[in-house]
């Protein structure tokens, strides 16, 4: 079974400095990975994701991720934090077979930007 | 572009009382279909999904259910609402694995309070 931990759920950075969110993965298969984010009281938005073609993805806002197998890892960078960033940020981790319509989130890690 | 829609967006409803949400997809056919629900300070919950009309999966057994009558339309009910049924309720959308998607796109999510 397929299961995501995010460490920490409460990050605080300084506007400027950078952004590091931590995402680990447990899969039996070769994983597709997202993050995803959420503003308050609205849904998730789709930041990037992860499906085997390059293992430093872009995203949306700035953002990008590594996939490091060795690691089982997938973290969420930023070079400089804005005010807009404050949100909370969510990992997530595809099934496979019958399961590959589902997606396995992480509790969570939300963001606060100091100005 | 496909676009997702739910409503509605508030909702105050005591206990005891029937609930119905409602969400709709426009812009793809024959869309996966999923209700989460996010509780305070909890993370996501997969309540149910769905691969076609009338082909729904229960992930937790509880007083709610859903039903799909049409391609983009999805439903979610309940007979009698709880204390516990208090949430922000997220409905989702993704294509095939075999297309090639996994990743899930959200609408803007339905607040529920039950008093």
């Amino acid at each position: 079974a397929q299961s995501v931990t995010q460490l920490g759920s409460h990050v605080s950075v300084s506007e400027g400095a950078l952004v590091l969110l931590r995402c680990n993965y447990s899969s039996s298969v070769p994983p597709y990975l997202f993050w995803y984010v959420q503003y308050p009281n609205q849904g998730l938005q789709l930041l990037l994701k992860y499906t085997s073609a390059a293992t430093l993805v872009k995203g949306i806002n700035g953002f990008e991720a590594e996939f490091k197998k060795s690691e089982t890892s997938f973290h969420l960078t930023k070079p400089s934090a804005h005010m807009s960033d404050a949100a909370e940020y969510f990992c997530a981790v595809s099934g496979s077979g019958a399961g590959s319509y589902q997606l396995t989130f992480g509790k969570g890690t939300k963001l606060s930007v100091i100005p | 572009s496909q676009t997702i829609h739910q409503w509605p967006a508030t909702l105050v409803q005591p206990v005891g009382s029937p609930l119905s949400l409602e969400c709709t997809v426009e812009g793809t056919s024959n869309p996966n279909l999923y209700w989460y629900r996010q509780a305070a300070g909890r993370g996501l919950q997969l309540l149910f999904y769905s691969v076609g009309i009338g082909q729904i999966s229960s992930e937790v057994p509880q007083n709610l259910s859903a039903s799909r009558p049409q391609d983009r339309q999805f439903i979610l009910s309940s007979k009698k609402l709880l204390l516990s049924d208090s949430g922000f309720y997220l409905c989702a959308w993704s294509v095939s694995p075999r297309q090639g998607g996994y990743e899930q796109y959200f609408g803007p999510g339905t607040r529920l309070t039950v008093t």
